[in-house]
């Protein structure tokens, strides 16, 4: 069965601070894994896509790794702010299933 | 830019009781897909709609009916409800399949409670 497990369950970090999170998984064979972001009472927004040839992207304060052959993705935020307390959560596609994998997502709280 | 407009966002049923969560969307998307979350665990989709006029169920499909009602709206019905149905209702939509790749766009969710 495709599992995606992410790494800590949640977190307090200081604004200003970096933070990296954590997400491996099972699911075979891969084609992508996104990360999206949800705050609380919301739904989840995209923060950005890994194919299985890229192992580093940004976008902004957020980057992403990935390294295919460990099976590990990393998202780490740089410089916290407060807007970036929220769920993190880690989804990752398979070239075969219809199906996305989710973790069960990493909760972020930022303090001033 | 309404994006995915779920309703109601909240909602309390007695067990046995039916009823429709509504999803819509004003992108033009082909596909659509309702998610369960529940604590601790990843969203689980319950039924998804890849084009208009079709339906597929997805993980965790028991209790649950839906109708794709036209391309803009994707409805997600509890016939008879259980607490075990207690849950966040996610409904969701994307331009192809999101098991093609494409990023799926989600509305802000509905809190259902189940007593």
């Amino acid at each position: 069965k495709n599992q995606v497990e992410q790494s800590p369950q949640s977190l307090i970090i200081l604004e200003g601070k970096n933070c990296t999170l954590q997400c491996n998984y099972t699911v075979s064979p891969f084609s992508n894994l996104r990360w999206y972001k949800q705050d609380t009472g919301r739904g989840p927004v995209s923060l950005t896509i890994m194919t299985f040839s890229e192992n580093t992207k940004s976008n902004g304060r957020y980057t992403a790794t990935l390294d295919a052959d460990t099976k590990q993705s990393s998202l780490h935020i740089t410089a916290s702010q407060l807007s970036d307390s929220a769920s993190y959560i880690c989804v990752v596609r398979d070239s075969n299933d219809y199906k996305l994998s989710f973790g069960a997502g990493t909760t972020v709280t930022v303090r001033a | 830019n309404a994006g995915v407009t779920q309703t109601p966002k909240f909602q309390v049923l007695k067990t046995g009781q039916s009823m429709t969560l509504q999803c819509a969307q004003d992108m033009n998307h082909n596909s659509m897909y309702w998610y369960r979350q529940d604590p601790g665990m990843g969203l689980r989709l319950i039924y998804y709609s890849a084009s208009e006029g079709t339906t597929d169920k997805g993980e965790v499909p028991n209790g649950y009916n839906v109708s794709r009602l036209n391309k803009r709206e994707f409805s997600l019905r509890l016939e008879s409800a259980a607490p075990s149905q207690t849950s966040v209702y996610f409904c969701a939509s994307s331009e192809v399949p999101a098991f093609q790749g494409t990023e799926a766009f989600f509305g802000q969710g509905t809190r259902l409670t189940v007593v």
